[in-house]
């Protein structure tokens, strides 16, 4: 089946830790994106990447960093700088082509909490 | 800069008890909106998408339609199964979407 996968479902952090999100695609899209959801507030975004080796920053990109070496693949690292992580992290991937807004289709998100 | 705002932020029916969702946004440019459909712990599920004013779309008791400041969302006939919270979202440029906060819908039987 094609999809989003993002693992893991929950993560914990610890205070002064990295954390990495995984997000890997099999749509073949050329975009990809990372959300933060936070209870009351619509989705944020932190950083999207429209080509492989390429990637820009959102709304909200600071204590986080992103990498985009294969097509497939959007990993997303919490870094100790982001001093409030604990959210739902959503991944999202969209095909590029057309003139028309395309669709951004999301992976099942990950939780992550700070111990 | 693109806002979004949803009314109301939760809604509570009765089974068979129509209702609409309201979604208000600002953008210069707008080249589509979008509605999804998120469940508790779960990633957004893609409803509709709607480009220009006097749109419609129709999916089971879901129909959206699209004005040029606002979209509506209307729940036809509700069921317990429709509960969920709907987010509006609004693409203005290549890359970006704009959510709203959502509207939580719970149905009861």
């Amino acid at each position: 089946d094609g999809g989003i996968t993002q693992s893991p479902k929950y993560l914990f952090r610890k205070e002064g830790q990295n954390v990495t999100l995984s997000c890997e695609q099999n749509l073949n899209h050329d975009a990809m994106y990372w959300y933060r959801q936070d209870p009351g507030q619509g989705l944020r975004l932190i950083y999207y990447s429209q080509i492989v080796n390429d990637f820009q920053k959102g709304d909200i990109a600071e204590g986080y960093s992103v990498s985009r070496e294969k097509k497939e693949s959007f990993p997303l690292t919490v870094t100790s700088a982001q001093k409030n992580p604990t959210a739902f992290y959503l991944c999202a991937s969209k095909t590029v082509t057309g003139g028309r807004g395309n669709i951004q289709y999301f992976g099942a998100g990950t939780r992550l909490s700070v111990l | 800069e693109d806002q979004v705002t949803q009314s109301p932020e939760a809604l509570r029916l009765q089974e068979g008890e129509s209702s609409s969702l309201n979604c208000s946004y600002t953008v210069s440019g707008l080249r589509g909106l979008f509605w999804y459909r998120q469940d508790p712990g779960k990633g957004p599920e893609f409803l509709f998408t709607l480009y220009s004013a006097g749109e419609e779309k129709e999916k089971e008791r879901l129909k959206a339609t699209l004005t040029k400041k606002e979209s509506f969302l209307h729940i036809t006939a509700p069921k317990p199964e429709d509960s969920a919270t709907y987010l509006c979202a609004v693409q203005a440029n290549d890359y970006k979407l704009s959510f709203g906060a959502g509207t939580t819908v719970t149905v009861r039987a």
